[in-house]
């Protein structure tokens, strides 16, 4: 079955950076894309880009462009998202989630989420 | 950008009952509509897809319909595990991908 595992918790100073894996299996790593979603407190689920797990293009949302960076280890089936000059407006938890197609959603798997804090 | 609005923002049903949630798009996006489920300290769950599909292992009191910019899920009969945080996303308009704000869904 499909799972996507990401890595832990994070505690970031604004204006730093941070990287967050989520390591796939259960499909063929090369034939979909990987998508992120962040969930601020108390507010609605929000889209940041993807990632083609085949050819390495991407693509993200207008709001996070030029920060936020997705690449992809294909010999380990991993993607990672950074993303920096962090604020404390970035405080959320971080969601890697695979559609049940090629590209677009529905997101049928989701991993299990990482929390990302912001604090001086 | 596609505006997602879910109405109400909470909704109070007693366990047995049923219960009608609503998402409104900004602009047609056409059936490119999914619902996801919620529940504390967990990632959201897909439960339809395609305005009225039901994605694998979905009990079949979810149901799903609309197009265009009024959708509907209904759960009927409610069971204790279905009291959750309930998401609208569109994904006919992109980027980006746009969810609605949430509908509470608790026990009365």
């Amino acid at each position: 079955q499909v799972q996507l595992v990401q890595s832990g918790a994070e505690v970031k100073k604004p204006g730093a950076s941070v990287k967050v894996s989520c390591k796939a299996s259960g499909y063929i790593f090369t034939s979909y894309v990987i998508h992120w979603v962040r969930q601020a407190p108390g507010q609605r689920l929000e889209w940041l880009g993807w990632i083609n797990c085949g050819n390495s293009n991407t693509k993200y949302s207008q709001k996070f462009q030029g920060r936020v960076a997705m690449i992809r280890d294909a010999s380990a089936t991993t993607v990672y998202m950074e993303l920096s000059s962090l604020r404390s407006e970035d405080t959320a938890v971080y969601y890697c989630a695979k559609s049940l197609q090629w590209l677009h959603p529905p997101f049928g798997s989701w991993g299990q989420g990482t929390l990302v804090t912001v604090s001086s | 950008e596609v505006v997602m609005t879910q109405s109400p923002a909470i909704l109070s049903v007693s366990p047995g009952e049923g219960a009608t949630l609503s998402c409104r798009a900004s602009q047609s996006v056409s059936s490119n509509l999914a619902w996801y489920q919620q529940k504390p300290g967990q990632a959201p769950r897909l439960l339809i897809y395609g305005a009225s599909t039901r994605a694998t292992g979905v009990p079949v009191r979810f149901s799903g319909s609309g197009s265009g910019t009024e959708f509907t899920l209904t759960i009927s009969s409610l069971q204790s595990e279905d009291f959750a945080v309930y998401y609208c996303q569109q994904y006919d308009n992109w980027p980006p991908y746009t969810f609605g704000q949430g509908t509470k869904l608790e026990i009365k």
